[in-house]
């Protein structure tokens, strides 16, 4: 059982264009849904995290929008840029555990 | 710069032998966890330890894989006998818990396992 879903799979934009991926959760018990950003033959990194106390969060190009009642939250990237090119996991934790529960990814090619 | 080392970044060998993966988690961190990235099934949760002590591992099939923490700067998956299906990266990741203010998990740069 996948707890938490993540689309598109994949996505081609232009430079300057906005990318957005979008992700759904099962579980209410989540509070706790990170974003991380990989670079082929790299980890995982965080990027951008949000708890469900507010409905969206803002850190330079990327914001994280929160959707309580409809268990979904997405990442926005404005002005995507050619060094965005990564694969990107939404994921999802909740207190009292360290576990994370990611999504499968979604490769993001931005064009020049 | 603390990071989460891991070796051997890449290993090839035959169905049936032994592998055994090692991370150095960062110092002072106080959660490992070891996670599968196959283009089908994405990152998928092994196993994970919080103090050394083992609390979940319930993802990992426990016929042949095995994860340890002898002491707080050493973990190790070990795979006994080794599949075709195992083929993936491996990733080893530590941090201190969701409850901090970032939760965030630091990720080493992988195993690459592919098993003829």
């Amino acid at each position: 059982q996948q707890q938490v879903k993540q689309s598109p799979q994949s996505l081609i934009v232009q430079k300057g264009g906005i990318s957005i991926i979008n992700c759904a959760y099962e579980n209410t018990a989540f509070d706790y849904f990170p974003w991380y950003q990989q670079f082929p033959g790299k980890g995982p990194a965080l990027l951008i995290a949000i708890r469900p106390d507010v409905s969206e969060k803002k850190e330079g190009r990327f914001t994280i929008s929160f959707n309580k009642s409809a268990k979904q939250f997405s990442l926005h990237i404005m002005d995507s840029q050619p060094g965005d090119s990564a694969t990107y996991f939404c994921a999802a934790g909740k207190g009292g555990s360290e576990k994370l529960v990611f999504g499968k990814g979604m490769k993001l090619t931005v064009n020049p | 710069d603390a990071r989460v080392t891991q070796t051997p970044r890449h290993k090839v060998t035959e169905m049936g032998q032994e592998v055994t993966m090692r991370c150095q988690p960062i110092l002072g961190h106080n959660t490992v966890f070891w996670y599968r990235q196959t283009m089908m099934q994405g990152l998928e949760l092994l196993a994970y330890f919080r103090n050394r002590a083992p609390l979940d591992d319930s993802g990992m099939p426990k016929d042949r894989f095995s994860a340890e923490m002898p002491d707080a700067t050493l973990a190790t998956l070990k795979i006994q006998p080794s599949e075709p299906r195992d083929s993936a990266v491996y990733f080893c990741a530590s941090g201190l818990g969701l409850q901090t203010s970032t939760g965030e998990l630091f990720f080493g740069e992988g195993s690459r396992l592919t098993v003829l």
